[in-house]
């Protein structure tokens, strides 16, 4: 699975958009990129994937580059309790080495009232 | 709908002891995810099942094995414990391999 980079930690206003980047500059075709959240001490919880196009669902939207090097995670309208570790994964959907997940550093998220 | 259950919340053991996690995956959900996530290092992948059967494993001793029940619950057992086993253990479903995991709340392992 291809490397993603992401910032260590931002930080944003409750009510905001906060906004995450993560680069991907090596992914591959059939790759797809995955957000998933890990509030203290909680399981991870996903949030959204995308391939090529651009995503939207009730927690976030995606928006991946259109050479697909990087993506954007939005929140909207960040609330306090948005605040989490969120980890941007790149992996091929199928396969046989299986749905496993590599997960880096992430981005720590502080929404701040 | 009811999401992935694991227990023990909690779980204290010495080292040398074995300590058995379990997971109760989502309803219809036939894959089983097993991550560890030690203080300072993230979450690493440990134990893929599927269908009963052990499909892949990561960077992990054979001291840390498991088993896929018919049911798809499924158990993690760690025999031999050292104190670096302490760690939170995650526990992951999903329909099928090309979909999105599903985590479980974890089970704090602690070994003294």
């Amino acid at each position: 699975d291809a490397k993603t980079t992401q910032p260590p930690s931002m930080d944003c206003a409750e009510g905001r958009a906060a906004n995450l980047p993560c680069n991907h500059s090596t992914i591959s075709g059939n790759e797809y990129v995955y957000w998933y959240r890990q509030i203290h001490s909680q399981g991870p919880q996903y949030i959204i994937h995308g391939l090529k196009n651009n995503e939207t669902n009730e927690m976030a939207s995606l928006i991946i580059t259109e050479d697909r090097k990087s993506s954007t995670l939005i929140l909207p309208h960040a609330t306090l309790r948005d605040t989490a570790v969120y980890y941007c994964i790149v992996r091929v959907a199928v396969g046989n080495a299986g749905n496993m997940l590599t997960f880096g550093g992430g981005t720590r998220l502080m929404v701040k009232p | 709908e009811a999401g992935v259950t694991q227990s023990p919340t909690h779980l204290i053991k010495t080292r040398g002891q074995q300590a058995t996690l379990r997971c109760s995956p989502i309803s219809g959900h036939t894959s089983v995810y097993w991550y560890q996530q030690a203080l300072g290092l993230g979450l690493q992948f440990l134990l893929w099942y599927d269908e009963g059967e052990e499909r892949n494993r990561g960077n992990f001793p054979p001291r840390f094995s498991g088993r896929q029940f018919p049911n798809y619950s499924s158990e993690l057992n760690v025999n031999a414990l050292e104190l670096e086993d302490s760690a939170l253990y995650l526990c992951a479903s999903s329909p099928d391999v090309h979909n999105e995991q599903f985590f479980g709340p974890g089970t704090r392992l602690t070994v003294l």
